[in-house]
């Protein structure tokens, strides 16, 4: 079955670098996500599709501080010189055949 | 510039009826999957199913399978996500998304609130 897993939750200061985690389960380590973005009180937004060699493609106006990497079955988000509207929720997408969207019980990011 | 513009929100009574809209422009309507995510207060997101305009080939969600109907006017370039008996527990923020696989846009939500 197909299924994402992140940390309910993480931390980092104003400033400095945070590297959220995705994992995909077991047989699916070749499948590709994409990354999400909700602002409090906001709808989500597109970040980027990364594949499992860890290119990645951005939305647009995603900012260069955005970026993504893989290893294995993690899928990685990092956001380096955190700002304090990158408090957010990050949610991990991936899709199976059919059309079939997974997403992932989202990260709750706070910038200290 | 894609854009998906969702219809207004909606207050409803137990057992009502409801459609909700999503107009694509910017691109092909017909060329892309239309989704539909549920949000509930201060929840994740769940996938409801999807609808691929070209030829209105629909796929749902276990979870919602029977609970709605999802369809697609390409004529207008609107897809929709409809209820024909509403429960308190269908209250949440409805997202249409556009996908090719990644959810690459996704509309402004409409709440929907259901309440006697």
């Amino acid at each position: 079955q197909l299924v994402l897993t992140q940390s309910p939750s993480a931390s980092a200061s104003l400033g400095a670098s945070v590297k959220l985690t995705c994992t995909l389960s077991s047989g699916h380590s070749s499948y590709a996500i994409a990354w999400h973005q909700q602002q409090p009180e906001k709808g989500p937004r597109y970040l980027m599709k990364l594949n499992s060699d860890g290119s990645h493609s951005k939305g647009d106006g995603i900012p260069d501080r955005f970026s993504g990497s893989s290893s294995g079955a993690e899928r990685y988000l990092t956001i380096s010189s955190l700002q304090s509207e990158d408090e957010a929720d990050y949610y991990c997408q991936t899709w199976g055949t059919g059309a079939y969207v997974v997403f992932g019980g989202g990260t709750k990011l706070t910038v200290l | 510039e894609v854009q998906l513009v969702q219809s207004g929100a909606e207050v409803k009574k137990p057992g009502e009826s409801l459609k909700i809209s999503c107009k694509g422009s910017g691109y092909s309507f017909t060329s892309y999957w239309i989704g539909w995510v549920r949000q509930m207060p201060g929840k994740g997101l769940e996938w409801m199913g999807i609808i691929y305009p070209g030829d209105s080939d629909t796929r749902y969600s276990p979870s919602f399978q029977g609970q709605v109907t999802i369809s697609a006017d390409k004529s207008i370039s609107t897809a929709y996500l409809q209820w024909s008996s509403l429960k308190a527990s269908d209250t949440a923020m409805y997202y249409c998304v556009r996908s090719t696989g990644d959810i690459n846009y996704w509309g402004q939500g409409t709440l929907v609130t259901v309440s006697s």
